[in-house]
């Protein structure tokens, strides 16, 4: 079954550096979500990929996905203290809905 | 406009009871999914349902474990003679049809068992 794996597995920046996540697929992705969980809370929905190549972007928070559909990276610019949180990409394994997901990169932003 | 409505949020049991966790779907949402969130580790998928049907359980333990999505009201998910290793969040996420995009989460539900 397919595998995502994340790195780092933690960071943290001073507030207003950029920082880049990186989510790896063992096989190729149908599409890849990013998604963010405060503590405690559940998850919210960032973007979703599914074109090699394509590339997103909502406010400071850009995610791309590569032409061979096996890498995703989640890039934040300027950070700030409201973007901590625990960041998850998740993939449709088999274009049936169900969503697998890697192990999470903890996002620790300090003032 | 309620999202997915997951209750109860926190949750106590002694070895051996029993736990039911909830989740009322999105309105207009058939398809619910339901996640294991063990302390430090990943969201792990469990089991994904339509109305009345399991579609895929592949992620849920054998035993001690079922869930349910009847016609009417929310879908269930059951643990019986709940042990220590089952303390964990258990999220509920919905979505409206097959390979239909973003997964809709609910907050989740705490299960701590003493």
């Amino acid at each position: 079954s397919q595998e995502l794996e994340q790195s780092p597995q933690s960071l943290i920046v001073q507030e207003g550096k950029n920082l880049t996540i990186n989510c790896t697929s063992s096989k190729t992705l149908y599409g890849l979500y990013w998604y963010k969980q405060k503590y405690g809370e559940g998850l919210i929905f960032l973007m979703m990929l599914q074109k090699g190549g394509e590339e997103k972007s909502h406010e400071k928070i850009t995610a791309k996905l590569d032409e061979k559909k096996q890498q995703s990276s989640l890039h934040i610019t300027a950070s700030q203290p409201s973007h901590a949180g625990i960041y998850l990409c998740g993939a449709d394994e088999n274009q049936g809905g169900k969503l697998i997901f890697g192990q999470g990169t903890e996002l620790s932003v300090k003032p | 406009n309620a999202g997915v409505m997951q209750n109860p949020r926190h949750l106590v049991r002694r070895r051996g009871q029993e736990a039911r966790l909830r989740c009322s779907p999105v309105k207009g949402h058939s398809h619910v999914y339901w996640y294991r969130q063990l302390p430090e580790e990943g969201l792990k998928f469990m089991v994904y349902l339509q109305k009345e049907n399991i579609i895929d359980e592949s992620g849920m333990p054998k035993e001690r474990f079922s869930a349910e999505f009847p016609k009417e009201g929310p879908s269930i998910l059951r643990i019986q003679q709940v042990v220590r290793g089952d303390s964990a969040a258990y999220f509920c996420a919905s979505s409206p049809g097959l390979a239909a995009g973003e997964l809709f989460f609910g907050e989740g539900s705490r299960l701590t068992v003493l």
